[in-house]
């Protein structure tokens, strides 16, 4: 089983619409949580932390749900920029990298 | 302020050569690592390094060389270059290990043929 997973997608949304995805962890003494953001080609940046109480980023909500071992990623009135593949990482001792969620914004 | 710099960015090689990817960081981090991503798949960790002189072996070491002579650089050898090595290869650093930020180079593609 890998130690993240991920729904490769893609997500095809209009611009202004919300969309929202989640990953899922085998590890449950995993310790921190993250989501990064990669565009085509180019290398991974992150995101923003995903922290128990969940927490906003502007128009970026990310929850994580211990007992159900998922953390979730939503993107609120969706840009053409939002355009990206989003990258779950989980950190225990190391990171460990989701294969990644691609979403399309269309204008 | 650079940050993560790698070279080559493009390396097409025959099967059987060797090579070293180069990475440098101007951050003065002391955890540096290198990753290999292939479609589908999450980043994969080859190796790192906690320190100059500290190296160890991640999740995909076969095939690989690493030394760590310097803060600043951390190479990446190929020993003997197989198909199965046609990647890209990202470089990065963090202050230490297990921080929050990994701070990624732009990444090198590699073609083995």
């Amino acid at each position: 089983r890998k130690e993240v997973e991920q729904d490769p997608g893609p997500f095809n949304v209009p611009e202004g619409a919300t969309v929202a995805f989640n990953c899922t962890y085998s590890n449950s003494a995993s310790q921190s949580f993250f989501w990064y953001r990669q565009d085509c080609r180019k290398e991974p940046k992150l995101l923003m932390s995903v922290y128990s109480s969940g927490n906003e980023d502007g128009r970026f909500t990310a929850q994580l749900n211990r007992a159900s071992q998922y953390i979730s990623l939503l993107i609120r009135d969706s840009k053409l920029s939002d355009s990206a593949t989003y990258l779950c990482v989980v950190n225990l001792y190391k990171l460990s990298f989701g294969a990644g969620t691609t979403v399309t914004v269309r204008a | 302020n650079a940050g993560v710099t790698q070279t080559p960015k493009f390396q097409v090689l025959k099967t059987g050569q060797s090579m070293t990817l180069q990475c440098a960081q101007d951050m003065n981090h002391e955890y540096m690592s290198w990753y290999r991503q292939d479609p589908g798949m999450g980043l994969r960790l080859i190796h790192y390094s906690v320190g100059a002189g500290i190296t160890d072996q991640g999740e995909v070491p076969n095939g690989y060389n690493v030394s760590r002579s310097t803060t600043e650089d951390f190479p990446l050898r190929l020993l003997s270059a197989a198909p199965s090595q046609t990647s890209v290869y990202f470089c990065a650093s963090s202050p230490r290990q297990g921080a929050r930020e990994q701070y990624f180079g732009p990444g090198t593609r590699l073609t083995v043929t």
